[in-house]
């Protein structure tokens, strides 16, 4: 398997411009999280699916984020409009169930 | 809702020198999970702690549960500089992963 697949590796974008950033997890994983990573605060749980649903959004910062699982292999994190203070990266991660998360490589996001 | 603060922030060693990072929780916790995260890449899992008291190793690597299950730490004998790189606690309470605040360690050769 090759993982956890996160594009694009690294994004540059205008403050005000839609920014999607899209992951698929490995086959067979259930569990299907987005983090962001910022050296202020961390590494931020934003979502989490169980099964394609989406089953805890309350780390999703503001209504400008927005997250979609329409099918097992494919994941979707949204940000319209982007600002610069949402610059950080971003990490999508899979798990089979309440075991180890596995990590894709990771967004760089940069909102200039 | 629940909050996992590590400590140290950071730590410089000199090589060949133990380093421990500790986890502490203000509830209990049902598992912990330490991962590491090497310099621009991503955090990877190391180990998975379940039982009370529970301690296992990894080569130079030790891991610890607390006996009340609200800590726990990580220590590694005689680092190298392949050691270099942050260190996280994670809980996986109802599937959800949260992460501690990580320790950053630097290992001077």
């Amino acid at each position: 398997d090759a993982g956890v697949i996160q594009s694009p590796r690294h994004e540059v974008t205008e403050m005000g411009q839609e920014v999607t950033l899209r992951c698929k997890p490995i086959s067979g994983h259930d569990y299907l999280f987005w983090y962001r990573q910022t050296m202020m605060r961390g590494l931020e749980l934003l979502i989490y699916f169980n099964n394609n649903v989406p089953i805890d959004d309350s780390g999703m910062p503001e209504d400008r984020f927005s997250a979609k699982m329409p099918n097992a292999s494919f994941s979707t994190l949204k940000i319209q409009p982007s600002e610069p203070r949402d610059s950080a990266v971003y990490f999508c991660a899979s798990a089979p169930r309440n075991t180890e998360a596995f990590f894709g490589q990771g967004t760089r996001l940069t909102v200039v | 809702g629940q909050q996992v603060m590590q400590i140290p922030q950071y730590q410089h060693v000199q090589e060949g020198e133990d380093f421990t990072t500790y986890c502490n929780s203000s509830t209990t916790l049902s598992n912990i999970q330490w991962y590491k995260q090497r310099p621009g890449g991503h955090p990877v899992f190391l180990i998975q702690l379940v039982k009370s008291g529970e301690v296992k190793k990894q080569k130079r690597l030790t891991f610890q549960f607390g006996e009340a299950k609200k800590n726990s730490s990580l220590h590694i004998t005689a680092t190298q500089t392949t050691d270099v790189g942050t260190y996280f606690c994670s809980y996986s309470g109802t599937y959800k992963y949260i992460f501690g605040t990580g320790t950053r360690l630097k290992v001077l050769a």
